[in-house]
């Protein structure tokens, strides 16, 4: 079971290049989501879609965009890095969009460094 | 914001002892889950408690849930080298559609 893949795992980037994380699920899993933590802070939500073609910002969508064209994928857009947007990157997928009560599946994240 | 704050930050106890973690919310939630992360990889589900329980057990974790409180604590006996992990809360945002992540609690068993 592949379970949630992001790619890559490991990501340097200059201050104003853009990049683009990718996630893929293969569970059928209507909601997606992606998180970035950062140290003490716990996992703060930056969007979420709950289907194709449904997206939605979370705490922190600043500076990153995203597009649902299919159930399986979810990439997250870096429009133009900053080092503020140095972090660790999790996709997570839900069986159901309500993600409320259910089981949240993580992608083994990518680390993000922007100089 | 942060719904959800863990209590302790870090934990080191030895091998066989009890550790018990809190969390704390600020609003009312219908569920609450707990996730464990080991180092350098994704969360892993772990537990869900509804707001209509006051406790669940699963193997050598139990947690409780105290909605007047609006607290919840974690406890896992009999710890083992391989619990070393973090342990994080997490509880629902509004509408449902988002699920908000405390900070975690740092748990080192040491052998």
């Amino acid at each position: 079971n592949a379970g949630v893949t992001q790619t890559p795992k490991f990501q340097v980037l200059k201050t104003g290049q853009s990049m683009t994380l990718q996630c893929a699920q293969d569970m059928n899993h209507e909601y997606m989501s992606w998180y970035r933590q950062d140290p003490g802070m716990g996992l703060r939500l930056i969007h979420y879609s709950v289907g194709a073609g449904i997206t939605d910002q979370g705490e922190v969508p600043n500076g990153y965009n995203v597009s649902r064209s299919t159930t399986e994928d979810f990439p997250l857009r870096l429009l133009s890095a900053a080092p503020s947007q140095t972090s660790v990157y999790f996709c997570a997928s839900s069986y159901s969009r309500q993600v409320s009560g259910n089981t949240i599946y993580f992608g083994e994240g990518s680390w993000l460094t922007v100089v | 914001s942060q719904q959800g704050e863990e209590d302790p930050q870090a934990l080191s106890i030895q091998e066989g002892e009890n550790a018990t973690m809190n969390c704390s919310y600020k609003t009312s939630i219908n569920n609450l889950q707990w996730y464990r992360q080991n180092s350098g990889r994704g969360l892993v589900h772990l537990i869900l408690i509804r707001s209509n329980e006051r406790e669940k057990h699963s193997g050598r974790l139990r947690v409780t849930l105290d909605t007047s409180k609006k607290s919840s604590s974690l406890l896992i006996t009999a710890s083992r080298a391989a619990d070393t992990a973090s342990y994080f809360c997490a509880t629902d945002g509004i509408g449902g559609f988002k699920t908000i992540f405390g900070a975690g609690t740092r748990l080192f068993v040491k052998a």
